[in-house]
């Protein structure tokens, strides 16, 4: 079936640090690509998205390309904020319409 | 306009109990989607509903079950709790019948003992 691999968290970077979130899919078809965010005590939203090959999806300093070839989903920020700390979620949405999750990066800056 | 609302915020059961967790969806969204959230397991998808009717299903035990109200709001119900059904359980709205862009709620701590 259809799955979404993610770099293992938790990741802590100093404030100013280029960020680098390697995500990774399998999937039948084109699937579209998703980043989803949580933050402390909340539910998750929705970062940026691409639905077709070469597509970048950029977001808030955040951006993401999708990789047909690597079939790869990496989330890239030059320059993270204190503020940035948060659980990333990469997912695909797949043939049945529903999204299949990762299992999220921790990501820490510290200032 | 008013986001995903979910309650109970923590809910605190024994095992054996059953539960019903409620979500009210944003005001015009019609596509209700459940997901269990737990730190081993991550996001696992658990139904979906549209228009009343279940249109897709995660693997999970018939324990779980869900339904959704003709205002859209919907439920979710669990019996015969285990300990391991301890889980953030996440609500989502779309405006239609293609997932692709949720709203989640803050969701409902299960926390069961």
């Amino acid at each position: 079936g259809d799955s979404v691999t993610q770099m293992e968290g938790p990741v802590t970077l100093s404030e100013e640090a280029c960020l680098t979130i390697n995500c990774t899919y399998t999937a039948t078809g084109y699937p579209s690509l998703f980043w989803y965010v949580q933050y402390p005590g909340e539910g998750l939203q929705l970062l940026l998205k691409a639905t077709k090959a070469d597509d970048k999806g950029s977001n808030k300093g955040f951006e993401a390309t999708y990789r047909k070839e690597t079939t790869s989903f990496h989330l890239e920020k030059g320059s993270v904020q204190v503020s940035d700390s948060a659980v990333y979620f990469c997912a695909l949405s797949d043939q049945g319409g529903k999204l299949i999750f990762g299992q999220g990066t921790e990501l820490s800056v510290k200032p | 306009k008013a986001g995903v609302t979910q309650t109970p915020r923590y809910l605190i059961k024994t095992r054996g109990q059953q539960v019903t967790l409620s979500c009210s969806p944003i005001s015009g969204h019609r596509s209700v989607s459940w997901y269990q959230q737990t730190p081993g397991q991550g996001l696992q998808f658990l139904f979906e509903y549209f228009s009343e009717t279940q249109r897709n299903k995660g693997n999970f035990p018939g324990r779980f079950s869900g339904r959704q109200f003709s205002n859209s709001r919907s439920e979710m119900n669990v019996s015969t709790l285990e300990l391991g059904d301890s889980a953030l359980y996440l609500c989502a709205s779309s405006l239609g019948q293609k997932t692709e862009k949720l709203f989640f709620g803050s969701g409902t701590q299960l926390s069961v003992l």
